[in-house]
């Protein structure tokens, strides 16, 4: 069936390191997409890649989407105790959106 | 403007009890819906979706069930409650296959 992993499953860092997360999928995807979760809360919506290769920046933020269409990043640069959370990316394949096993972030002041 | 609400927030079930978590969607019509599930530490489960009145897909076996007897409103329910039931249940909407989803703020059950 299909499935969508995210490494790592966590990550601690530094206030001012860099953070990347990695989603792979076992499938060709129509586009992914990259929600975030506040400890306690509920998913919320960042970003929707769909095209090979696309890169989007939200601030520090820096999503990409594989040649393939398989695999995505999202980077973080000189992270915040504000970007504490778990990040997951959800995948479509057909008509549904497959989430990956999220990556939990630890920001250390 | 959209929302959505989903409720109990917190609930804490007996083995065998019954289960009946409501999510409700305001502000638009004919949206897909969706039921997961959250274990601890662990990534979101497709448990149910339904793109219409009456129409509900499920993703994974098991003791739970789904319904949506009204365009926005979308139920999960449970005969029996296990152990294994307990997490965190969210629900979410979305307009079409190529929009963002939206989370409710989710109920945590605990089975005891």
């Amino acid at each position: 069936g299909q499935q969508v992993m995210q490494i790592p499953q966590y990550q601690h860092v530094q206030e001012g390191e860099d953070f990347t997360t990695y989603c792979n999928s076992s499938t060709t995807l129509s586009n992914i997409q990259w929600y975030k979760q506040r400890p306690g809360g509920h998913p919320v919506f960042l970003i929707q890649l769909v095209k090979s290769g696309e890169v989007k920046k939200q601030k520090r933020l820096t999503f990409q989407f594989g040649e393939a269409k398989k695999n995505s990043s999202l980077h973080i640069t000189a992270t915040q105790t504000t970007d504490v959370g778990t990040y997951f990316c959800a995948g479509r394949t057909g008509n549904q959106f497959y989430f990956g096993t999220g990556t939990s972030l630890t920001v250390i002041p | 403007s959209q929302t959505i609400h989903q409720w109990p927030a917190t609930l804490v079930q007996p083995v065998g009890s019954p289960l009946s978590l409501e999510c409700t969607v305001e502000g638009t019509s004919n949206p897909n819906l969706y039921w997961y599930r959250q274990a601890a530490g662990r990534g979101l489960q497709l448990l149910f979706y339904s793109v219409g009145i009456g129409q509900i897909s499920s993703e994974v076996p098991q003791n739970l069930s789904a319904s949506r007897p009204q365009d926005r409103q979308f139920i999960l329910s449970s005969k029996k409650l296990l152990l294994s039931d307990s997490g965190f249940y969210l629900c979410a909407w979305r307009q079409g296959l190529n929009t963002e989803a939206f989370f409710g703020q989710g109920t945590r059950l605990t089975v005891v």
